[in-house]
């Protein structure tokens, strides 16, 4: 079955510095997403992006972050000067465009998540 | 904004028990999705309901939608050591795609 696949699994930082966290999403899917997970928390949105822009964004989603689709097959997500209080899961995730008898349905597909820790 | 409450937090089932978990909203629900996440993994997709009242089938998962589309229930059926994990519900939003609000879960241990 046809996976979302993330690079690294783990990124150690120092606060201030840039990571670049990547992704590769199912291949035939139109949506992309990053959300997160601080430890023992819920799951978050970020961003969904939609025909190479931004579809949504949300109020964590600020200056500091950044996202983009270099090529056919990558999705980004850039965190600038990083802080501590950015140290969370990074879960990419891609859905189809479904509409099985006239119903939207939604199904995200996460990868395995970039453990991102900012010391 | 509208917050989605899960409960309970924590549940502790023997093996072969049944047992449910809620999800709530002081707001009308426009679609709900039902994840689960293993330990130390990433969510994954179970379900979503749509209509008000709706029932869904799993093999031993039941899920349901109430009639004001404010609350759902997964019912697990023979707990099994398998089920181990944290069971997430999720709120689509009518005019968005993906842009999920998710509870804080509900994390389940299963006693053999």
């Amino acid at each position: 079955e046809p996976e979302v696949t993330q690079t690294p699994s783990h990124q150690v930082t120092q606060m201030g510095q840039e990571v670049i966290l990547r992704c590769v999403p199912i291949s035939n899917h139109l949506y992309f997403y990053w959300y997160r997970q601080i430890l023992g928390q819920k799951v978050e949105f970020l961003v969904s992006f939609y025909n190479n822009e931004i579809s949504e964004k949300s109020e964590i989603f600020d200056d500091q972050f950044s996202v983009e689709r270099p090529d056919g097959s990558n999705f980004t997500l850039k965190i600038r000067s990083t802080k501590l209080e950015d140290s969370a899961m990074y879960f990419c995730a891609s859905s189809p465009f479904e509409f099985p008898a006239g119903q939207k349905v939604e199904k995200l597909f996460f990868g395995s998540g970039t453990q991102l820790s900012v010391l | 904004g509208q917050q989605v409450m899960q409960i309970p937090q924590y549940q502790h089932v023997q093996e072969g028990e049944d047992f449910t978990t809620y999800c709530n909203s002081s707001t009308t629900l426009s679609n709900i999705q039902w994840y689960k996440q293993r330990p130390g993994g990433h969510p994954v997709f179970l379900i979503q309901l749509v209509k008000s009242g709706e029932v869904k089938k799993q093999k031993r998962l039941t899920f349901q939608f109430g009639e004001a589309k404010k609350n759902s229930s997964l019912h697990i059926t023979a707990t099994q050591t398998t089920d181990v994990g944290t069971y997430f519900c999720a709120d689509t939003k009518p005019d968005s795609w993906g842009k999920l609000q998710f509870g804080a879960g509900t994390q389940v241990v299963v006693t053999p």
